[in-house]
């Protein structure tokens, strides 16, 4: 069964503090995994597809990593504008089947 | 210019009623979906529509019935409400299969309040 499953569910930072946010998946066939933010009230807001193993995206403060595995979304030095519920999903058949999400906050 | 509008963003209704929402693109787009956010915040594909046509329909209740009258409009329609229908609905779009691109869009969502 296709399954994505990110963590942490919640994540506490402090300004200029980085870190990652995981998200592993089990999918037959990848033909892509995307990476979205969320802001309270508001749709998902698209940020980065990854289609193979090794291959890497950037965008200001964020990075998506891709292995066979999982998918990092790394974030340098965040600001407080940073917050957000980041979602992962996988691209199974049309449809996208999408991870639970991680909380981010970031005090300034 | 919004590239997924949804009508209404808040819906409050009592059960049994019959609502519809309503979804527009103006991407160009050939596929169109629709998704339910439940309390938890957990995002999950209902109907995915390419080019007018039903191409995935999971396990929804017959209540809920979407309709597709051209390539840019998808709109959902639920029949007698009930309490557990009370949810966030999205609706997105994408490129259909062969296209290479695959990502989707979302619109800004539709509160729906069942009473």
């Amino acid at each position: 069964e296709d399954q994505v499953t990110q963590s942490p569910e919640a994540l506490r930072l402090q300004e200029g503090e980085s870190s990652s946010l995981n998200c592993s998946y089990t999918v037959s066939g990848l033909r892509g995994l995307f990476w979205y933010r969320q802001d309270p009230g508001k749709g998902p807001e698209f940020l980065f597809t990854l289609y193979s193993a090794g291959e890497e995206k950037e965008k200001e403060r964020l990075k998506a990593t891709l292995t066979k595995k999982e998918s990092f979304l790394h974030i340098t030095a965040p600001k407080p504008e940073d917050s957000a519920t980041y979602l992962c999903a996988v691209q199974a058949g049309t449809a996208l089947i999408f991870g639970k999400g991680t909380t981010l906050s970031v005090s300034s | 210019d919004t590239a997924v509008s949804q009508t209404p963003k808040y819906l409050v209704t009592q059960m049994g009623n019959d609502k519809s929402i309503k979804c527009e693109q103006n991407l160009g787009h050939d596929t169109m979906y629709w998704y339910k956010q439940d309390s938890k915040k957990f995002l999950k594909i209902m109907f995915s529509y390419n080019n007018k046509e039903l191409i995935i329909n999971e396990t929804v209740p017959n209540r809920f019935s979407p309709k597709s009258p051209d390539k840019a409009h998808l709109n959902l329609h639920i029949n007698s409400l009930e309490l557990g229908d009370s949810a966030v609905y999205f609706c997105a779009s994408s490129h259909g299969r062969g296209q290479g691109k695959y990502e989707q869009y979302f619109g800004p969502g539709t509160r729906l309040t069942v009473t």
